[in-house]
């Protein structure tokens, strides 16, 4: 089976820095993603690690450390539009399909 | 990357009947995905629905409670069948053509 460990909320102030971590374990990693995803709204793609190292795109950046099954989303400059639930998802292949299995979500609140 | 719409957007049910999802995607994709999503928590995978084979239901999904369909390789249906309130949740349809895309949701209340 598959399972995936995030914090549930974290909150920070606008202008900081806030690091979400995720560890998993899963028998047919292929690799780790995170989606954002608003209330009301669908979740959307951020990034996605397949190999260890670290991935910026803009003001996010997400590492992988496949050796530890462990990653982290990092996300700077904070923004009150940044208020959203974050999920770690494993890419999984055991059982010969390729599937994406997410873990609980981080709830962010993002203060003045 | 992909765009999926889902209809209905949103639907109130009685209990004891049967509520069919369609997923439209603007591009030919293999991969398919059906998820739900309860109230405040995460995404859980009802189903994988490639074209041309039998949907592969996770532990905890059946056929007979949630049929798949998919005639081709941009549509994709799923029912919720003999319904009850404990299945008022967020039905997202999901493809995966480079990186994994998702629909705006389909939200079932059952009464």
């Amino acid at each position: 089976g598959q399972s995936l460990e995030q914090p549930s909320e974290v909150t920070a102030v606008e202008g900081a820095i806030v690091q979400i971590n995720c560890t998993y374990q899963t028998s047919g990693f292929y690799g780790l993603s995170w989606y954002q995803q608003h209330d009301g709204g669908a979740p959307t793609f951020l990034s996605y690690n397949a190999l260890d190292g670290l991935e910026e795109t803009g003001r996010f950046s997400s590492f992988l450390s496949r050796s530890d099954s462990y990653g982290y989303l990092l996300l700077q400059e904070l923004q009150m539009k940044d208020s959203a639930s974050y999920f770690c998802a494993v890419r999984d292949g055991s059982g010969g399909y390729n599937k994406l299995i997410f873990g609980a979500g981080t709830r962010l609140a993002v203060h003045p | 990357s992909a765009v999926i719409s889902q209809k209905p957007s949103r639907d109130i049910c009685q209990r004891g009947t049967s509520l069919t999802i369609q997923c439209q995607v603007d591009s030919q994709v293999t991969m398919m995905f059906w998820y739900r999503q309860q109230p405040g928590q995460s995404l859980t995978l009802i189903a994988t629905a490639n074209q041309g084979s039998e949907a592969t239901y996770e532990s905890g999904f059946v056929i007979d409670k949630f049929p798949i369909s998919r005639p081709n390789l941009t549509f994709s249906t799923l029912t919720v069948s003999n319904m009850s309130p404990e299945d008022s949740s967020i039905y997202l349809c999901s493809v995966l053509p480079d990186t994994q895309y998702f629909g705006p949701g389909t939200r079932l209340t059952v009464l």
